[in-house]
């Protein structure tokens, strides 16, 4: 199947930690991203994990990937009002002649000053 | 410098109205893509071009009809628009890096049809 799920929404308050979680259901992904979507823009690439790392760090964000539970999670420390947005997680197939993604269902998060 | 722009921004029109959306990159990215977003957010790929050839079409009405006069341009035309149409439509480029498929897109055209 090609059905990439999130929760809906996440609401934290300004300094706390978020996560984001991901699942996906193509086992045979070898790239997985988060996209960022700001409110009336188009999405921006925020990071991607190759499929045989199970984490990668980028400043502020840290990604985990579960390949056996086909689970992804982007944790953002230190959460910031500008972090607002709607997240996507998405799965692709390297190799293809497609240069297709997945995209997730996204997730709202809200951020409280 | 915009990187991919979109014509127009906004689209308002009747229902079995023809209408067209314009997309260009400035990036020497080699594929282009349309994407559809519907009010819950959900984003759906609709086609995809690499060089000027068609490389994906989903399931999507063959009302709808893309054209890529050049590699930096994908147009997408919809005849006898509909009600079920309403969405925002994001174009999207992208060039293959080590596998990497960072896309880069557009700031969306947003169709209501009345």
């Amino acid at each position: 199947g090609e059905d990439v799920e999130q929760s809906l929404f996440l609401s934290v308050r300004e300094g706390d930690s978020s996560v984001i979680n991901c699942t996906y259901t193509d086992s045979s992904s070898t790239y997985l991203y988060w996209y960022k979507q700001e409110p009336g823009a188009g999405l921006q690439l925020l990071t991607y994990i190759f499929s045989n790392m199970d984490m990668k760090q980028d400043q502020r964000l840290t990604v985990l990937l579960n390949k056996k539970d086909k689970h992804l999670s982007l944790r953002i420390a230190d959460t910031q009002t500008g972090d607002s947005a709607i997240y996507f997680c998405a799965e692709s197939k390297d190799g293809g002649a497609t240069n297709k993604l997945i995209f997730g269902t996204g997730t709202l998060l809200a951020v409280q000053p | 410098d915009t990187a991919v722009s979109q014509t127009p921004k906004y689209l308002v029109t009747q229902m079995g109205n023809d209408k067209s959306i314009k997309c260009e990159q400035n990036l020497g990215h080699d594929t282009m893509y349309w994407y559809k977003q519907d009010s819950k957010k959900f984003l759906k790929i609709m086609f995809s071009y690499n060089n000027k050839e068609l490389i994906i079409n989903e399931t999507v009405p063959n009302r709808f009809s893309p054209k890529s006069p050049d590699k930096a341009h994908l147009n997408l035309h919809i005849n006898s628009l509909e009600l079920g149409d309403s969405a925002v439509y994001f174009c999207a480029s992208s060039r293959r890096l080590a596998g990497v498929n960072e896309q880069f897109f557009g700031p969306g055209t947003r169709l209501t049809v009345l």
